[in-house]
């Protein structure tokens, strides 16, 4: 079953609105979750590292105000698109391991298809 | 330079033609090499971890290998359900817990 719970599906927004998605992480803890983005028919790119109680680590040209990431519990990471613009429009995805070492696999949520019109 | 490659781009086989999908990469120090299988609007599923050459790993109809440069991805006997995008991901030394992903293989299997 589903390890990585991502919330919502689907939005669509306003642009100059904000949106916040959610990822939790359902029945482990997890200390890192990261962000990553996906273009159709592209792979993913990861935008962003999310640690527990701590700053969230950017990938270069991913702008931090523009996407805020907050991680206040050991089971979600939100990730907020601010002022979004229609190139803002994407596949948001969002992964944590599970644990078992530093090589474990990441498992992800199901994604959020952001439209900005 | 491309640090993890994937090939075909993409691949349509008949139901039950076996085939191999092949991801290679140009890391030294590879902590370990991931397959996931991703659907249309979907997020990547887990298939598969190798860590060392010689590793192999068997799903069903799904088949994965790894040697010091490349991995395999082999489809014994397909089916229609085994369509979809097959992404390997490579977790090294260099790149902390930073896994970069390939750009995947989109499988079509017709009936």
């Amino acid at each position: 079953g589903a390890v990585v719970s991502q919330h919502p599906s689907r939005v669509i927004c306003k642009s100059g609105t904000s949106v916040k998605i959610e990822c939790r992480s359902l029945d482990f803890q997890a200390t890192t979750m990261f962000w990553y983005r996906q273009f159709p028919k592209q792979s993913l790119m990861l935008m962003a590292t999310s640690n527990e109680g701590s700053k969230a680590t950017y990938e270069q040209g991913v702008e931090k105000d523009k996407f805020l990431i907050n991680h206040a519990s050991l089971t979600l990471s939100t990730l907020t698109v601010t002022s979004a613009h229609p190139e803002d429009s994407s596949f948001y995805i969002c992964s944590a391991s599970r644990g078992g070492g530093r090589n474990s696999p990441l498992h992800f949520g199901n994604g959020t298809r952001l439209t900005v019109t | 330079e491309d640090q993890v490659t994937q090939s075909p781009e993409a691949l349509r086989l008949q139901e039950g033609e076996s085939s191999s999908l092949n991801c290679s990469y140009t890391v030294s120090g590879l902590r370990g090499l991931f397959w996931y299988r991703q659907d249309p609007g979907k997020g990547p599923e887990f298939l598969f971890t190798l860590y060392s050459a010689g590793e192999e790993k068997e799903k069903e109809r799904l088949k994965a290998t790894l040697t010091k440069k490349e991995s395999f991805l082999h489809i014994t006997a397909p089916k229609p359900e085994d369509s979809a995008t097959y992404l390997c991901a490579v977790l090294w030394d260099d790149y902390g817990q930073n896994f970069v992903f390939g750009p995947g293989t989109r499988l079509s299997v017709l009936p």
